[in-house]
């Protein structure tokens, strides 16, 4: 199946730093979501972008598809932003309408 | 608006005992669903996927089943639970197709003692 990794696994920084998140997969992809998973275990959804650049507030996200990698940046960051972010895809190539998903990104905002 | 329940929330359950985990979609028709399950805090294991009533696909064999019953409704159940099926479970959701973002339930945490 496709292989999704997610780098780097922990991230610790003081608040109003700019977090960089990213995520490489192994093959094409027709779906990709960004996921921000609280402390209650709730799965958030940032943002679906198979490809492009999109923004909301202080999170923005790139995905370049030819080259098999994603990017999710928030800035200023803030200590409600701690928690567990996915990367997730969907992959034409190994069944459609199923996501894979990264194993993840603990992202620790210290105040 | 689409909202996703799931229920219950927290459960233990002894070794050997059955369960049946309920997710019900509210607000859209013919959905996709979806069951995975999250060990250790890392990592989503996608278990079963539907899509339409009847139609399930299992992705992992294990001693856990899943039925849709109705359009929106998607049950997991075992009939006896192991140790290693504690964890977190969580239900999903999306526009039926591809290329569709995937919405999550609140998950329900099993512990099997």
């Amino acid at each position: 199946g496709i292989q999704v990794e997610q780098s780097p696994p922990d991230l610790i920084l003081q608040e109003g730093a700019i977090s960089t998140l990213r995520c490489n997969f192994s093959d094409s992809v027709n779906n990709l979501q960004w996921f921000h998973q609280n402390p209650w275990g709730q799965l958030i959804n940032l943002f679906y972008i198979p490809s492009g650049t999109k923004q909301n507030g202080r999170l923005s996200a790139t995905t370049v598809a030819t080259e098999r990698y994603s990017l999710l940046y928030i800035s200023s960051s803030q200590t409600t932003d701690s928690g567990v972010y996915f990367c997730a895809v969907e992959a034409p190539n190994f069944g459609n309408e199923k996501l894979t998903f990264g194993t993840g990104t603990r992202l620790t905002i210290i105040p | 608006s689409q909202t996703i329940h799931q229920w219950p929330a927290t459960l233990v359950q002894p070794v050997g005992s059955p369960l049946s985990l309920e997710c019900t979609v509210e607000g859209t028709s013919n959905p996709n669903l979806y069951w995975y399950r999250q060990a250790a805090g890392r990592g989503l294991q996608l278990l079963f996927y539907s899509v339409g009533i009847g139609q399930i696909s299992s992705e992992v064999p294990q001693n856990l089943s899943a039925s849709r019953p109705q359009d929106r409704q998607f049950i997991l159940s075992s009939k006896k639970l192991l140790l290693s099926d504690s964890g977190f479970y969580l239900c999903a959701w999306s526009v039926g197709g591809s290329n569709y973002e995937q919405y999550f339930g609140p998950g329900t945490r099993l512990t099997v003692t």
